[in-house]
C-alpha cells in the first residue's frame, strides 16, 4: 500500500538545539499530520496541515514548534529550541481526504 | 476532550483461540465519531485495520471484526481464530470526520502475541 517515509529514524540532540523532522508523504495526499508518542503513553495529535496552512493544533504544539511543506517536498516539523520533554517518537501521517490517515514509521527524538 | 480506553496488554492467547480487545470511547466534541482500529506489526508502521463511520455498523478486515455500539460507546475488536501473523500492537482510535477536525484520538495500544 501507500508508504509514508520519515527521516531520520532516530535523532539525538542536545537540549536547546534546533531539530527538523522530515516526512515524505504519499504523493497525491493533501492533508498532513504530526503526532507525538511519549514512551508508555498514547499517541497524541500535534497538528494538521492543508493547503499550505495549519488547520488545527493541539495544546502540545508549543510556540517552539513549526511545520511547513515548502514546494510540495518534505513535510517538516521543526522544534527550536528543543527541551527535555520533547523526547518522544514523532509520527507523520498523510491522507488524500478527511478520512483514512497513512502513518510513517516514526522518528525517535532523544533530547539530552 | 475526547478519549479512548482499551484493554491493557499484553494479551496472549493460544493459536486458533479467539481474541477480544476491548475499546470504549468518550467523544465530547461530536455525538457520533468515526471509529478505527489501527495495527502495528513488528518492524512496521501503523496501518489501518478497519474503520466504521456509522453507528450500529460492523467493520471487518483480515478476519477481525468490530461493531460500533453507540449505546455502550464501545468498539471491541474480535477475531475467532488467531494465528502467529496476528501478533502486533492494536490501537483503537476515534476521529470527528465530516467537516470537523480530522485529528485522531488514540488509545494506548494493546500488544497481542500467541502463547508460545
Amino acid at each position: 500500500g501507500p508508504k509514508v517515509l520519515q527521516i531520520p529514524s532516530h535523532q539525538i540532540i542536545d537540549m536547546g538545539q534546533m531539530v527538523t523532522l522530515n516526512c515524505d508523504p504519499v504523493s497525491n495526499h493533501l492533508y498532513f499530520y504530526w503526532y507525538k508518542q511519549i514512551l508508555g503513553q498514547q499517541m497524541e495529535f500535534l497538528v494538521n496541515f492543508y493547503n499550505g496552512k495549519v488547520m488545527e493544533k493541539s495544546k502540545l504544539f508549543k510556540d517552539q514548534f513549526s511545520v511547513e511543506r515548502p514546494d510540495g517536498s518534505y513535510f517538516t516539523l521543526k522544534i527550536q529550541p528543543t527541551a527535555l520533554e520533547d523526547s518522544a517518537v514523532y509520527f507523520c501521517a498523510s491522507s488524500p481526504d478527511r478520512d483514512e490517515q497513512y502513518f510513517g514509521p516514526g522518528t525517535r527524538l532523544t533530547v539530552l | 476532550g475526547d478519549s479512548v480506553t482499551q484493554t491493557e496488554g499484553p494479551v496472549t492467547v493460544s493459536e486458533s483461540e479467539s481474541l477480544i480487545i476491548n475499546c470504549t470511547y468518550s467523544a465530547t466534541s461530536i455525538a457520533y465519531p468515526n471509529l478505527f482500529w489501527y495495527v502495528r506489526y513488528p518492524g512496521e508502521g501503523l496501518q489501518l485495520l478497519l474503520k466504521v463511520i456509522t453507528a450500529g455498523q460492523k467493520g471487518s478486515s483480515r478476519g477481525f471484526e468490530a461493531t460500533y455500539n453507540k449505546e455502550t460507546t464501545s468498539f471491541h475488536l474480535q477475531k475467532a481464530s488467531v494465528q502467529e501473523s496476528d501478533s502486533a500492537v492494536y490501537y483503537c482510535a476515534l476521529g470527528e470526520g465530516g467537516t470537523g477536525s480530522n485529528r485522531l484520538t488514540f488509545g494506548k495500544g494493546t500488544k497481542f502475541s500467541l502463547i508460545p
